[in-house]
């Protein structure tokens, strides 16, 4: 059953920490989302990758957020560092291109900054 | 730039009535149009595609969407609603590129689907 896996499920950390979150796309797929999801803004988008390679991370702050694949199996957010109002739900979602442009989420990292 | 509009924060339907989730898009291109939902603590499953051909698409557990190119909506729909139904249900577009893959994919807001005993 392929599914696209995030790690952490939830993380609770103190302001100013290093927060990285990880991102198995599922096998064989090339594009991979970042999105955040909170009550006041709904989902956006942060990041859109393509072939690893970063296509739009317009909707991600570059200061103190950045999102890598170092290979084709791993995906990460990292956030450095932390703010209280960083404090949302992050999902991954992978895709490709072609006749099958639909996303598939993951679960989500349910992320607490106090 | 792509931008999904669904008007509507919560739609109240009673159990067996038929519902409507209402989504409207602007884009420049022709578009990919979905619907996804979410249930409480859980990740976003998809529900249903509109890429081309014939405007009435039907996705899993019943729901189904007309894509209308005059209108710009791609509005969600069930002919008997089920207390089960009731979650949060997300449209979203994405524009195919002529060389091939696609713009990221732009998420409405969000309506939130109450169905009543």
């Amino acid at each position: 059953d392929a599914r696209v896996t995030q790690t952490p499920r939830h993380k609770v950390t103190e302001m100013g920490q290093e927060v990285t979150m990880r991102c198995q796309p599922i096998l064989g797929h090339n594009t991979v989302f970042w999105y955040r999801q909170t009550m006041m803004q709904g989902l956006e988008l942060l990041a859109y990758f393509r072939n690893r390679a970063p296509l739009d991370d317009s909707g991600m702050p570059k200061d103190r957020f950045s999102a890598e694949m170092p290979d084709a199996t791993l995906a990460t957010l990292k956030i450095q560092p932390s703010e209280p109002r960083d404090s949302a739900v992050y999902f991954c979602a992978s895709g490709s291109t072609g006749s099958i442009p639909e996303a598939f989420f993951g679960q989500g990292t349910r992320l607490t900054v106090v | 730039a792509q931008s999904v509009a669904q008007p509507e924060d919560q739609v109240n339907v009673a159990e067996g009535n038929p519902l409507t989730v209402k989504c409207t898009y602007s884009v420049s291109g022709n578009p990919y149009l979905f619907w996804y939902v979410q249930y409480p603590n859980r990740g976003l499953q998809f529900l249903l595609k509109y890429i081309t051909g014939d405007n009435l698409v039907k996705g899993s557990y019943g729901f189904e969407a007309e894509f209308n190119k005059s209108q710009t909506s791609f509005h969600l729909k069930k002919p008997s609603a089920l207390v089960s139904d009731s979650a949060l249900y997300f449209c979203a577009v994405r524009v195919p590129h002529s060389g091939g893959g696609a713009d990221g994919l732009t998420f409405g807001k969000g309506t939130h689907l109450i169905i009543q005993p």
